[in-house]
């Protein structure tokens, strides 16, 4: 089956310092890459969508200048946390779709921590 | 945005109990999705099922959908230990974004 991998699972940062976690479809292309966020114990919030090839739309409040996207290819697409901060501490997880179906694939989620 | 509210928020029971989620939603659909997430994991796709759909089964799960109500429910039969996870429905229309509701943090005590 599609296969997303997600790196690094976890990451320990300074505050002031950039994060970046890369997404990359094994098996498939993606067309779009969606990119969530998810506090301990809520649900997932979208953050960003990103598609092949042209810059991410980002979802209302979401700093676009803090959280760099870039979805240079059909396989790699990352997300950059710039000048991060204790609050930006969260987890955070890629989705990968194909287009051709109603199949969304996930990766396995990068735990941020900034000290 | 969150599509809707799940209920319950939490869910405990026994081990071979049957466990069962409901989520609603806001919008009109043309499919709901449910999904699965252990702790600190990626999400795992359980089902779709469409919005001309009233029920779909799946091994252990059952789905259903009441597109009048805007509500679907997940049914777990049988629940094992390793049942013990988040659940999460989501709306969305074809290749576009997904939005989930709140998710019932499920476990099943052995």
């Amino acid at each position: 089956g599609a296969v997303v991998s997600q790196h690094p699972s976890r990451v320990i940062c300074k505050s002031g310092t950039s994060v970046k976690i890369e997404c990359r479809s094994l098996d498939f292309q993606a067309t779009t890459m969606f990119w969530y966020r998810q506090f301990p114990k809520q649900s997932l919030m979208l953050m960003a969508t990103s598609n092949e090839g042209s810059k991410a739309t980002y979802e209302q409040g979401v700093e676009k200048d803090k959280f760099l996207i870039n979805h240079a290819s059909l396989t790699l697409s990352t997300l950059t946390v710039t000048s991060a901060h204790p609050e930006d501490s969260s987890f955070y997880i890629c989705s990968a779709s194909s287009g051709t179906n109603y199949g969304y694939t996930f990766g396995s989620g990068t735990r941020l921590t900034v000290v | 945005s969150q599509q809707g509210e799940e209920d319950p928020q939490a869910l405990s029971i026994q081990e071979g109990e049957n466990a069962t989620m409901n989520c609603s939603y806001k919008t009109s659909i043309n499919n709901l999705q449910w999904y699965r997430q252990n702790s600190g994991r990626g999400l795992v796709h359980l089902i779709l099922i469409r919005s001309n759909e009233r029920e779909k089964h799946s091994g252990r799960l059952r789905v259903t959908l009441d597109t009048s109500k805007k509500s679907s429910s997940l049914l777990i039969t049988a629940s094992r230990a390793a049942d013990t996870a988040s659940y999460f429905c989501a709306t969305g229309e074809y290749g576009n974004k997904l939005v989930f509701g709140a998710g019932t943090i499920l476990r099943v005590k052995s």
